[in-house]
Protein backbone atom coordinates (compact mmCIF):
# COMPACT_ATOMS: atom_id res chain seq x y z
CA UNK A 1 0.00 0.00 0.00
CA UNK A 2 1.10 3.55 -0.52
CA UNK A 3 1.31 5.41 3.00
CA UNK A 4 0.72 8.52 3.37
CA UNK A 5 2.31 11.11 6.11
CA UNK A 6 1.33 14.70 7.06
CA UNK A 7 3.11 17.09 9.10
CA UNK A 8 2.40 19.27 11.38
CA UNK A 9 0.09 16.66 12.63
CA UNK A 10 -1.40 19.61 14.07
CA UNK A 11 -0.95 23.98 14.22
CA UNK A 12 -2.69 26.62 15.88
CA UNK A 13 -3.22 29.40 13.92
CA UNK A 14 -4.86 32.88 13.71
CA UNK A 15 -7.08 34.64 11.93
CA UNK A 16 -5.58 35.93 8.68
CA UNK A 17 -2.67 33.53 9.27
CA UNK A 18 -1.18 31.73 6.21
CA UNK A 19 -0.86 27.82 6.64
CA UNK A 20 0.95 25.11 4.53
CA UNK A 21 0.06 21.52 5.57
CA UNK A 22 2.45 19.06 3.50
CA UNK A 23 1.67 15.28 2.58
CA UNK A 24 4.37 12.74 1.36
CA UNK A 25 3.70 9.33 -0.46
CA UNK A 26 5.78 6.15 -0.11
CA UNK A 27 5.56 5.95 -3.46
CA UNK A 28 5.74 8.45 -6.40
CA UNK A 29 1.67 9.13 -7.04
CA UNK A 30 2.32 11.44 -9.88
CA UNK A 31 -0.46 14.04 -9.42
CA UNK A 32 -3.44 11.62 -7.74
CA UNK A 33 -3.64 13.86 -4.71
CA UNK A 34 -6.78 15.34 -3.50
CA UNK A 35 -7.44 17.12 0.28
CA UNK A 36 -10.45 17.02 2.19
CA UNK A 37 -11.46 19.06 4.93
CA UNK A 38 -13.45 17.62 7.83
CA UNK A 39 -15.11 19.64 10.34
CA UNK A 40 -16.29 17.81 14.14
CA UNK A 41 -19.25 15.91 13.51
CA UNK A 42 -19.14 16.08 9.90
CA UNK A 43 -18.77 13.95 7.01
CA UNK A 44 -15.05 14.98 4.51
CA UNK A 45 -15.44 17.34 2.00
CA UNK A 46 -12.85 17.46 -0.91
CA UNK A 47 -11.46 21.06 -1.47
CA UNK A 48 -8.51 20.15 -3.98
CA UNK A 49 -7.91 16.98 -6.36
CA UNK A 50 -5.45 16.78 -9.01
CA UNK A 51 -3.03 17.69 -6.70
CA UNK A 52 -4.07 21.33 -7.48
CA UNK A 53 -7.54 21.69 -9.19
CA UNK A 54 -9.39 23.14 -6.67
CA UNK A 55 -13.09 22.12 -6.27
CA UNK A 56 -16.23 24.11 -6.89
CA UNK A 57 -17.36 26.27 -4.01
CA UNK A 58 -14.15 26.28 -2.02
CA UNK A 59 -12.52 30.01 -1.64
CA UNK A 60 -9.60 30.98 -3.71
CA UNK A 61 -7.17 31.01 -0.51
CA UNK A 62 -6.52 27.24 -1.11
CA UNK A 63 -4.28 26.15 -3.54
CA UNK A 64 -2.05 22.90 -3.71
CA UNK A 65 0.75 21.80 -5.04
CA UNK A 66 2.83 19.04 -5.58
CA UNK A 67 3.43 15.84 -7.96
CA UNK A 68 5.54 12.25 -7.47
CA UNK A 69 5.33 11.98 -3.54
CA UNK A 70 5.62 15.82 -1.99
CA UNK A 71 2.74 17.35 -2.12
CA UNK A 72 1.11 20.85 0.06
CA UNK A 73 -1.79 22.46 1.12
CA UNK A 74 -1.93 26.51 1.80
CA UNK A 75 -4.65 28.43 3.39
CA UNK A 76 -3.69 31.96 2.93
CA UNK A 77 -5.78 34.65 5.00
CA UNK A 78 -7.36 31.85 7.58
CA UNK A 79 -10.99 32.33 8.10
CA UNK A 80 -12.49 30.97 11.09
CA UNK A 81 -14.28 28.83 9.08
CA UNK A 82 -11.26 26.64 8.09
CA UNK A 83 -10.67 25.37 11.36
CA UNK A 84 -10.63 21.89 10.66
CA UNK A 85 -9.25 18.47 10.23
CA UNK A 86 -7.52 18.02 6.57
CA UNK A 87 -6.36 15.01 5.18
CA UNK A 88 -4.81 13.59 1.92
CA UNK A 89 -5.67 10.93 -0.02
CA UNK A 90 -3.77 9.40 -2.81
CA UNK A 91 -5.26 7.21 -5.59
CA UNK A 92 -3.00 6.14 -8.20
CA UNK A 93 -2.79 2.92 -6.79
CA UNK A 94 -5.10 0.64 -4.98
CA UNK A 95 -5.85 0.32 -2.19
CA UNK A 96 -7.34 4.43 -1.85
CA UNK A 97 -4.88 5.48 1.12
CA UNK A 98 -5.14 8.48 3.32
CA UNK A 99 -2.62 10.83 5.57
CA UNK A 100 -3.33 10.63 9.26
CA UNK A 101 -4.81 14.49 9.01
CA UNK A 102 -3.83 18.00 10.28
CA UNK A 103 -5.57 19.57 12.79
CA UNK A 104 -5.64 23.25 12.35
CA UNK A 105 -7.06 24.83 15.21
CA UNK A 106 -7.51 28.57 16.81
CA UNK A 107 -4.11 30.08 18.73
CA UNK B 1 -28.19 17.58 -6.48
CA UNK B 2 -27.08 14.68 -5.49
CA UNK B 3 -27.72 13.52 -2.19
CA UNK B 4 -26.23 10.47 -0.17
CA UNK B 5 -27.86 8.51 2.81
CA UNK B 6 -26.25 6.13 5.15
CA UNK B 7 -29.05 3.58 6.68
CA UNK B 8 -28.17 0.24 8.60
CA UNK B 9 -28.09 -1.02 12.21
CA UNK B 10 -26.47 1.04 15.06
CA UNK B 11 -25.36 -1.82 17.12
CA UNK B 12 -24.10 -5.17 15.45
CA UNK B 13 -22.84 -8.10 17.89
CA UNK B 14 -19.28 -9.37 17.11
CA UNK B 15 -19.61 -12.05 14.71
CA UNK B 16 -22.31 -10.91 13.27
CA UNK B 17 -21.84 -9.41 9.63
CA UNK B 18 -22.92 -5.82 9.02
CA UNK B 19 -25.10 -4.47 6.32
CA UNK B 20 -25.43 -0.57 5.29
CA UNK B 21 -27.27 0.50 2.72
CA UNK B 22 -27.02 4.20 0.82
CA UNK B 23 -29.34 5.82 -0.75
CA UNK B 24 -28.23 8.29 -4.07
CA UNK B 25 -31.13 10.82 -4.55
CA UNK B 26 -31.18 13.45 -6.87
CA UNK B 27 -29.11 11.66 -9.23
CA UNK B 28 -28.76 8.44 -11.27
CA UNK B 29 -26.72 5.55 -9.54
CA UNK B 30 -25.97 4.49 -13.26
CA UNK B 31 -24.28 7.24 -14.37
CA UNK B 32 -21.27 6.35 -16.01
CA UNK B 33 -19.19 8.90 -14.43
CA UNK B 34 -19.24 7.98 -11.08
CA UNK B 35 -18.29 4.92 -8.57
CA UNK B 36 -20.20 4.75 -5.41
CA UNK B 37 -17.85 4.25 -2.47
CA UNK B 38 -17.71 3.30 1.49
CA UNK B 39 -15.41 4.52 3.50
CA UNK B 40 -15.16 4.17 7.49
CA UNK B 41 -13.38 6.49 10.30
CA UNK B 42 -12.60 4.56 13.76
CA UNK B 43 -13.52 6.81 16.70
CA UNK B 44 -11.01 10.04 16.99
CA UNK B 45 -8.76 8.45 13.86
CA UNK B 46 -8.43 8.49 10.35
CA UNK B 47 -10.10 7.36 6.99
CA UNK B 48 -10.04 3.46 5.72
CA UNK B 49 -11.08 2.93 2.14
CA UNK B 50 -13.23 -0.04 1.76
CA UNK B 51 -13.78 -0.11 -2.17
CA UNK B 52 -15.62 1.37 -4.27
CA UNK B 53 -18.60 -0.28 -7.54
CA UNK B 54 -19.60 0.62 -10.82
CA UNK B 55 -23.23 0.66 -11.37
CA UNK B 56 -22.53 -2.49 -14.01
CA UNK B 57 -21.43 -4.30 -10.40
CA UNK B 58 -17.35 -4.04 -10.94
CA UNK B 59 -15.91 -3.28 -7.84
CA UNK B 60 -12.17 -2.33 -6.84
CA UNK B 61 -11.64 -2.84 -3.16
CA UNK B 62 -8.98 -2.96 -0.18
CA UNK B 63 -7.22 -5.95 0.18
CA UNK B 64 -7.00 -5.54 3.99
CA UNK B 65 -10.99 -6.11 4.12
CA UNK B 66 -11.54 -8.21 1.27
CA UNK B 67 -12.01 -11.16 2.82
CA UNK B 68 -14.74 -9.60 5.34
CA UNK B 69 -16.31 -6.78 3.02
CA UNK B 70 -18.38 -6.82 0.23
CA UNK B 71 -20.24 -4.00 -2.12
CA UNK B 72 -22.89 -4.35 -4.25
CA UNK B 73 -24.94 -2.10 -6.30
CA UNK B 74 -29.01 -2.46 -7.03
CA UNK B 75 -29.73 0.05 -9.51
CA UNK B 76 -33.14 -0.34 -9.69
CA UNK B 77 -33.16 0.64 -6.36
CA UNK B 78 -30.11 3.55 -6.69
CA UNK B 79 -28.23 1.94 -3.79
CA UNK B 80 -25.31 0.35 -3.15
CA UNK B 81 -24.35 -1.15 -0.28
CA UNK B 82 -21.75 -2.58 2.14
CA UNK B 83 -21.65 -6.07 3.84
CA UNK B 84 -18.70 -6.96 6.54
CA UNK B 85 -19.28 -9.80 8.14
CA UNK B 86 -17.18 -11.77 11.25
CA UNK B 87 -17.19 -7.84 12.70
CA UNK B 88 -15.58 -7.18 16.54
CA UNK B 89 -14.84 -4.28 18.44
CA UNK B 90 -12.60 -2.78 15.59
CA UNK B 91 -15.48 -2.00 13.22
CA UNK B 92 -16.75 0.23 15.68
CA UNK B 93 -16.20 3.26 13.41
CA UNK B 94 -18.50 6.19 11.23
CA UNK B 95 -19.02 4.88 8.18
CA UNK B 96 -19.84 7.02 5.30
CA UNK B 97 -20.75 6.32 1.78
CA UNK B 98 -19.62 8.89 -1.07
CA UNK B 99 -19.42 9.69 -4.68
CA UNK B 100 -15.78 9.22 -6.63
CA UNK B 101 -15.49 10.91 -9.51
CA UNK B 102 -14.08 9.23 -12.06
CA UNK B 103 -11.28 11.31 -13.95
CA UNK B 104 -11.10 13.44 -10.71
CA UNK B 105 -9.29 10.79 -8.36
CA UNK B 106 -11.48 12.19 -5.49
CA UNK B 107 -14.89 12.00 -3.35
CA UNK B 108 -16.95 14.99 -4.19
CA UNK B 109 -20.44 14.26 -2.08
CA UNK B 110 -20.76 12.50 1.21
CA UNK B 111 -23.90 10.86 3.10
CA UNK B 112 -23.68 12.40 6.06
CA UNK B 113 -21.92 8.86 8.12
CA UNK B 114 -23.90 6.64 10.43
CA UNK B 115 -22.24 5.51 13.37
CA UNK B 116 -21.47 1.77 13.85
CA UNK B 117 -20.72 0.16 16.97
CA UNK B 118 -20.19 -3.71 17.82
CA UNK B 119 -20.70 -5.07 21.20
CA UNK B 120 -22.74 -7.33 22.60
Amino acid sequence: DVQMTQSPSSVSAAVGDRVTITCRASLGISSYLAWYQQKPGKAPRVVISGASTLQSGVPSRFSGSGSGTDFTLTISNLQPEDFATYYCQQANRFPITFGPGTKVDIK
Amino acid sequence: QVQLQESGPGLVKPSQTLSLTCTVSGGSISSGDYYWSWVRQHPEKGLEWFGYIYYSGATFDNPSLRSRATISVDTSKNQFSLNLSSVTAADTAVYYCARWVRGDYAMDVWGQGTTVTVSS
